[in-house]
């Protein structure tokens, strides 16, 4: 069965800390996506990679950096964690073929306070 | 730049009624559309995709969606729901470029009571 495997479904940092956001895919897919989740505002792109250490601004990434070193791992890194960060994060992945998000991880619950 | 409404937020229905959860969109070029289902505590599945050809496009669960693109819209319908069809969906376009991104609907939480 294919996995998005994302290391944390809940989170609580500090504000002003660095936090760091796992995502691991096991299908060999070439992109990779983070997304946040909020009430009423759907899916909101982050940063989008297409390849190893390639990647491509979202809607939303101020405040936001992303690390892709090995095709199956995608990092989301709060340089220095707001409270307005607060929100649900979502990794997901797909093939070449295909630009749009295809296996979602379950996601992580992060709390800034 | 595109865009999507879904003008429910939350629709309320009883087992085994037919339901419609509503999707709009606009986009000066052609598009691609797409339904996802959030179950409860869990991340996203791609329900359906509409991407060329029939505008009539069905999932394994039972639902279906119709493009129509005089009218911007891509509704979801099901004519019988089950409880297990709970859940947040989301409708999303994306144009039919080398590349652009997905953009998402806000949700309508689909209710479904027994």
């Amino acid at each position: 069965d294919v996995k998005v495997t994302q290391s944390s479904r809940y989170l609580v940092k500090r504000t002003g800390e660095k936090v760091f956001l796992e995502c691991v895919q096991d299908m060999d897919h070439e992109n990779m996506f983070w997304y946040r989740q909020d009430p009423g505002l759907g899916l909101r792109l982050i940063y989008f990679s297409y390849d190893v250490k390639m990647k491509e601004k979202g809607d939303i990434p101020e405040g936001y950096s992303v690390s892709r070193e090995k095709k199956e791992r995608f990092s989301l890194i709060l340089e220095s964690a707001s409270t307005n960060q607060t929100s649900m994060y979502l990794c997901a992945s797909s093939y070449t073929g295909s630009l749009w998000p295809q296996h979602f991880g379950d996601g992580t619950r992060l709390s800034i306070l | 730049a595109q865009s999507v409404t879904q003008l429910d937020s939350q629709v309320p229905v009883f087992e085994e009624a037919p339901v419609e959860l509503r999707c709009n969109y606009s986009s000066s070029v052609s598009v691609y559309l797409f339904w996802y289902v959030q179950y409860p505590n869990q991340g996203l599945q791609l329900l359906l995709k509409y991407l060329s050809g029939s505008t009539l496009v069905e999932s394994i669960n039972g639902f279906e969606a119709e493009f129509n693109k005089s009218q911007t819209s891509f509704h979801l319908r099901k004519p019988s729901v089950h409880i297990s069809d709970t859940a947040e969906y989301f409708c999303a376009v994306s144009r039919k470029t080398s590349y652009d991104k997905v953009i998402f609907g806000p949700g309508t939480s689909l209710s479904v009571i027994p």
